[in-house]
C-alpha cells in the first residue's frame, strides 16, 4: 500500500535556527498538506498546497513558515527562525481529492531548545 | 463550521463493540462525516465517511440519521490494538483542510 513518507523522524534544533521537515507525498496525489499537534493537544492544520501554490492556510502559517515543492515527489516545510513554541510533531499528508480522505505520513517531532 | 460535540473518553473490554456517538447539529447540507483513528506518535488514519443513512467497510459501520445532526461509528469486536483517539469531523467536498478537534479516547483492556 503506498504511504506517505517524512524525514527526518526527530528534529533538535536551538531556538533561531532554520529547519526543514521533509515529505514524499503519495505518487498520484495532488494535494498536499502540513498539519502539527503539540504534545497532549490537537492536530492543527496548517496549511494546503495544490497546483504548484498555496490553496489555505491557517493563522499559525505566518511569515516564518513556507512550504515547496522543489521537485515531482518532495513537499517541504520550512520554519525560518524556530521559536519554543514549534516544538511539535508535524505531520504531512496529501490526497487525490479534495473533501476526502487524506493520507498523513508518520511525522517529524520538532524539539526546539 | 459545524460545531462538532463526542464523547471525551469511553472504555471497553476486547471483543465488545464500540459505538461513538458524534454531535453535530449545525451540519451543512454540502457536509460529509468523517472519521479518523490516531495512535499515539501516529499520523491520523482514515476510517470512514458518509453523507446520510450507513456506511460500512472492513473496519467500522458509519450510522446517520435522516436529520444528519449526529452521527454513530461503530467498531465491532474491539481488541486490545484498537486504542485511539477517534476524531469526528464535518466538512465539504471542497474542502482543503481537516478540522481535527479533542477527539474520542478508547480505551480497550483485556
Amino acid at each position: 500500500e503506498p504511504e506517505v513518507t517524512q524525514t527526518p523522524s526527530h528534529q533538535v534544533t536551538q531556538m533561531g535556527q532554520e529547519v526543514i521537515l521533509r515529505c514524499v507525498p503519495i505518487s498520484n496525489h495532488l494535494y498536499f498538506y502540513w498539519y502539527r499537534q503539540i504534545l497532549g493537544q490537537k492536530v492543527e492544520f496548517l496549511v494546503s498546497f495544490y497546483n504548484n501554490e498555496i490553496s489555505e492556510k491557517s493563522e499559525i502559517f505566518d511569515d516564518q513558515f513556507s512550504v515547496e515543492r522543489p521537485d515531482g515527489s518532495n513537499f517541504t516545510l520550512k520554519i525560518r527562525s524556530t521559536k519554543l513554541e514549534d516544538s511539535a510533531m508535524y505531520f504531512c499528508a496529501s490526497s487525490d481529492t479534495t473533501g476526502g480522505e487524506q493520507y498523513f505520513g508518520p511525522g517529524t517531532r520538532l524539539t526546539v531548545t | 463550521l459545524a460545531k462538532i460535540t463526542q464523547p471525551i473518553s469511553m472504555d471497553s473490554y476486547e471483543g465488545q463493540e464500540v459505538n461513538i456517538t458524534c454531535s453535530h447539529n449545525n451540519i451543512a447540507t454540502n457536509d460529509y462525516i468523517t472519521w479518523y483513528q490516531q495512535f499515539p506518535s501516529q499520523g491520523p488514519r482514515f476510517i470512514i465517511q458518509g453523507y446520510k443513512t450507513k456506511v460500512t467497510n472492513e473496519v467500522a459501520s458509519l450510522f446517520i440519521p435522516a436529520d444528519r445532526k449526529s452521527s454513530t461509528l461503530s467498531l465491532p469486536r474491539v481488541s486490545l490494538s484498537d486504542t485511539a483517539v477517534y476524531y469526528c469531523l464535518v466538512g465539504d467536498e471542497n474542502d482543503y483542510k481537516l478540522s481535527f478537534g479533542a477527539g474520542t479516547t478508547v480505551t480497550v483492556r483485556a
